[in-house]
């Protein structure tokens, strides 16, 4: 069975500082993916990242960065300087590379940037 | 390319009526799904089809049948909806494997009175 865990249910920060979002999974698969998806205010699901479990190196999209720990199950997502904007709800998801695998989902995380 | 587009935006039902919530993709993808969101459940499963032609159960199947019409189109029914299905319903579609990541449709805010 796979689960995806968010403790921190509503994190409230100013403009500017940074920020990190807390993701840990649980799956029997060896090989799996992990995802983050923005929702904004508006609704949409938006997709930021995906990453494969072989890959454990750390990767950087121009404020956001993300750390990816095999051996404490964790894949972390840090925004820098955050801003207004980045006001959302993240979760972050797991799915084995199998074509009946569902795609699991934490309960999400939201994150409110006050200017 | 419009990728995956859900019709309607928003929907008010009384228990026992029945609607179809519409998803279409342009984006050429096999797999396709359908979610429900609730407060503080994050997105469940109802139905997915790995590929035209073939359906299967999610996680929280009761209450719902699917319609894989083409490989563009994926229907979700409500037969008799109940409040318990108030919810937003969101549609995806699946990048073939070396991708492999699931893209939203923009979702379908429904209320059942």
């Amino acid at each position: 069975a796979q689960k995806v865990t968010q403790a921190q249910t509503e994190i409230s920060v100013v403009e500017k500082e940074d920020v990190t979002l807390d993701c840990v999974y649980e799956t029997r698969d060896t090989t799996y993916y992990l995802f983050w998806y923005k929702q904004p205010p508006s609704g949409e699901l938006v997709f930021l990242i995906r990453r494969n479990s072989f890959d454990e190196q750390n990767e950087i999209s121009g404020r956001y960065s993300w750390n990816f720990q095999k051996s404490t199950s964790s894949f972390n997502f840090t925004i820098t300087a955050s801003q207004v904007v980045d006001s959302a709800v993240y979760f972050c998801a797991l799915r084995a590379p199998r074509a009946n695998s569902k795609l699991t989902f934490g309960k999400g995380i939201t994150l409110s940037v006050r200017p | 390319n419009a990728g995956v587009t859900q019709t309607p935006k928003f929907q008010v039902l009384k228990t026992g009526q029945s609607m179809t919530l519409q998803c279409a993709q342009d984006m050429n993808h096999n797999s396709m799904y359908w979610y429900r969101q609730d407060p503080g459940m994050g997105l469940r499963l109802i139905y997915y089809s790995a590929s035209e032609g073939t359906t299967d159960k999610g996680e929280v199947p009761n209450g719902y049948n699917v319609s894989r019409l083409n490989k563009r189109e994926f229907s979700l029914r409500l037969e008799s909806a109940a409040p318990s299905q108030t919810s937003v319903y969101f549609c995806a579609s699946r990048t073939g494997p070396s991708t492999d990541t699931q893209y939203f449709g923009p979702g379908t805010r429904l209320t059942v009175l």
